[in-house]
């Protein structure tokens, strides 16, 4: 299995709900990452996961909350989001606790999120 | 800080004729160097990477990068265009345990 799934794959949510994404991975990787990706737009970074434990936050905003349950699974809390929130979420794992070396990451299909 | 520059936004070429698309890095030293393409409303899928060792590396899809030190160059090159390589192409660079990435090249293929 060299997938990652990430579901639901499309959800619309209005900006008092409270939702969540969810990615899975059974690859043994040990690094799992969130990036928000913005129309004709690279992807951007949010969350890096090493070993369970929450490593890199790249100044996220508290509306968006990440949960890493177990090495397989990773998930993004989101609450009282903004219309502008709306985007392509993608998760991502690699082998290593981080990136480096021939270390590459294996990205999900992503969801596509629309905050009404 | 390392990062990626692509040259050129969008690229169009016709069915069957060369595919190059530009990426440099900045870098005083050798780097982690990826390409990705995302395909319209999906993920991102690997092609190639550049580690260490061979300078020309071969990827899937026919796609294949050669890394320039002296030009400090990854460009993504593939001799014979097809209509299913339309898509968004990303070059990336690690970087203190992230991934950063170019701003991307769309690339349109015309019969």
């Amino acid at each position: 299995d060299t997938e990652v799934t990430q579901t639901p794959k499309h959800l619309v949510m209005g900006m008092t709900n409270k939702k969540s994404l969810k990615c899975e991975q059974h690859m043994g990787h040990r690094a799992m990452y969130w990036y928000k990706q913005k129309a004709k737009k690279p992807p951007e970074l949010m969350f890096v996961y090493s070993y369970e434990k929450l490593s890199i936050n790249e100044s996220v905003p508290s509306r968006f909350s990440p949960e890493c349950p177990n090495s397989s699974l990773l998930n993004l809390h989101l609450h009282a989001l903004q219309p502008e929130d709306s985007a392509l979420y993608l998760c991502a794992s690699s082998h290593g606790p981080r990136l480096g070396s021939d270390t590459e990451a294996f990205f999900g299909q992503g969801t596509r999120l629309t905050v009404v | 800080a390392q990062s990626v520059t692509q040259l050129g936004s969008h690229v169009s070429v016709s069915e069957g004729a060369l595919v190059l698309l530009r990426c440099n890095y900045s870098s005083s030293v050798p780097p982690y160097l990826f390409w990705y393409v995302q395909y319209p409303n999906q993920g991102l899928q690997l092609l190639l990477k550049y580690t260490t060792g061979a300078t020309l590396v071969k990827g899937i899809n026919g796609f294949e990068a050669e890394f320039k030190k002296s030009e400090t160059s990854f460009h993504l090159t593939k001799p014979s265009a097809h209509m299913s390589d339309a898509a968004e192409y990303f070059c990336a660079v690690t970087y203190t345990d992230k991934l950063i990435f170019g701003t991307g090249t769309r690339l349109q293929v015309f019969p």
